[in-house]
């Protein structure tokens, strides 16, 4: 059971070009969620999903998509790197998003550099 | 909209001293709140959580106590070791307003360094 994963764990990127962040899950989990870690703060959200074929935004979406096409993945897309999108990315699951069953599990997270 | 704001970093400590990090909470709804760990190089993992009033979470010999009155969720721990040493994030998840999809809003965590 390898939980939450995510591929690749470093990248450089030079401005303008584009990649995508890959994270799976293997617990059949509906809810997903992509976030960004800044250094000394908190980590925020880009988006998140709550089951295949349904995405929306978080709270800093911009130069950023995302698609949910299966239960396990939840694929996150960079158009035209910029150096403001430098920050560690984690992508997170949960079963269910209230009560005692309301637990995130995170990847491991993808340190990104765009220079 | 709902914050997080916990007691400004770093914190350094003997080991077996005794450890409060203080977090208090803004939301409009009955949040649960939560505590994660960020070991070196590593993702977020649950610490403890709480989801009412006068609840009590704990793990690994920490705690915390969902205080509605004061809007707090300290996390404490009676004697730290030298593997606590990580990142703390004290976080809520509000469901106020139909937002059912568990967002968690985060502090903007604190370094916790224990020395020998």
């Amino acid at each position: 059971n390898a939980g939450v994963t995510q591929t690749p764990k470093f990248r450089i990127l030079k401005i303008g070009q584009s990649m995508t962040l890959q994270c799976t899950q293997d617990m059949n989990h509906n809810y997903m969620y992509w976030y960004r870690q800044d250094p000394g703060m908190g980590l925020k959200l880009i988006y998140y999903s709550v089951g295949a074929g349904i995405t929306d935004k978080g709270e800093v979406p911009n130069g950023y998509n995302v698609s949910r096409s299966t239960t396990e993945d939840f694929p996150l897309r960079l158009e035209l790197a910029a150096p403001s999108q430098t920050s560690v990315y984690f992508c997170a699951s949960s079963y269910w998003p209230s009560g005692e069953r309301n637990e995130q599990f995170f990847g491991p997270g993808t340190r990104l550099t765009v220079l | 909209g709902d914050s997080v704001t916990q007691m400004e970093g770093p914190v350094t400590l003997s080991e077996e001293a005794f450890l409060t990090i203080n977090c208090t909470y803004t939301a409009t709804g009955y949040p649960s709140l939560f505590w994660y760990v960020q070991y070196p190089g590593e993702g977020l993992q649950l610490l403890l959580k709480a989801t009412k009033a006068d609840d009590k979470g704990s793990n690994k010999g920490f705690e915390a106590t969902y205080r509605k009155e004061t809007t707090s969720f300290h996390l404490e721990k009676g004697s730290v070791q030298v593997s606590d040493s990580a990142v703390y994030f004290c976080a809520l998840s509000d469901l106020a307003g139909g937002t059912s999809y568990g967002k968690l809003t985060f502090g903007q965590g604190t370094i916790l360094t224990v020395h020998p």
